[in-house]
């Protein structure tokens, strides 16, 4: 079936600008995360959707980052006033559910975001 | 604080030869363990976990893992390794008491391998 798709695959901003990052999950999965991989920092979690809860946003590392999850299923991440640090690609993953069970993530391709 | 380590940045082997990805995590509570591996430019691919029961683990491609839990380490092994093994890997670590299902990654390890 279908994986976790993302879009788009690369994204070029200038410093200042917004952008948003668009993820669809496996089809049935209830939990979807984002994450960002950048050459300083590694693997970083960023926020988190199960259901209908409230997501855990503790990885959001400023208030210029935003997510939100429409009808339980496509999300966009969205990043305002865009800086260079930013930069980095970001990862979407998907699981059949996010408490208790012990499913794995599926991951997408991730987005190359690059602020000039 | 909740972590997971790989101690080596890059594993080299020749081809043919047994390979071992190493990683150590620091947790509170019982742990369930992942390994994925990223090819250029991809994302990350599920190879293996460890969720209770057997130490050692099967997962795709031949790849195995070991959990000790004295020694709080996961390391991934594959007897033969091939050339198309050559990507990096990732081990991981989530909770298996409420935390939302989250993963912790380590920094991960490029493998080479030679022919």
């Amino acid at each position: 079936g279908a994986g976790v798709s993302q879009s788009p695959s690369n994204k070029v901003t200038e410093k200042g600008k917004d952008v948003e990052l668009r993820c669809d999950p496996i089809s049935g999965h209830t939990a979807l995360y984002w994450y960002r991989q950048s050459l300083g920092q590694g693997l970083e979690f960023l926020i988190y959707f199960q259901g209908n809860s409230a997501p855990d946003k503790s990885g959001l590392p400023s208030d210029r980052f935003s997510a939100e999850r429409t009808g339980g299923s496509v999300s966009t991440l969205t990043i305002q006033r865009t800086q260079q640090e930013d930069s980095a690609v970001y990862l979407c993953a998907s699981s059949p559910s996010g408490f208790g069970g012990p499913y794995e993530q599926y991951f997408g391709p991730g987005t190359r975001l690059t602020v000039t | 604080a909740q972590s997971v380590a790989q101690p080596e940045d890059q594993v080299n082997v020749a081809e043919g030869n047994p390979l071992t990805v190493k990683c150590t995590y620091s947790v509170s509570g019982n742990p369930y363990l992942f390994w994925y591996v990223q090819y250029p430019n991809r994302g990350l691919q599920f190879l293996l976990k460890y969720i209770t029961g057997d130490n050692l683990v099967k997962g795709s491609y031949g790849f195995e893992a070991e959990f000790n839990k004295s020694q709080t380490s996961f390391h991934l092994k594959k007897p033969s390794a091939l050339v198309s093994d050559s990507a990096l890997y990732f081990c991981a670590v989530r909770f298996s008491y409420n935390q939302g299902g989250k993963l912790i990654f380590g920094q991960g390890t490029e493998l080479s391998v030679k022919p």
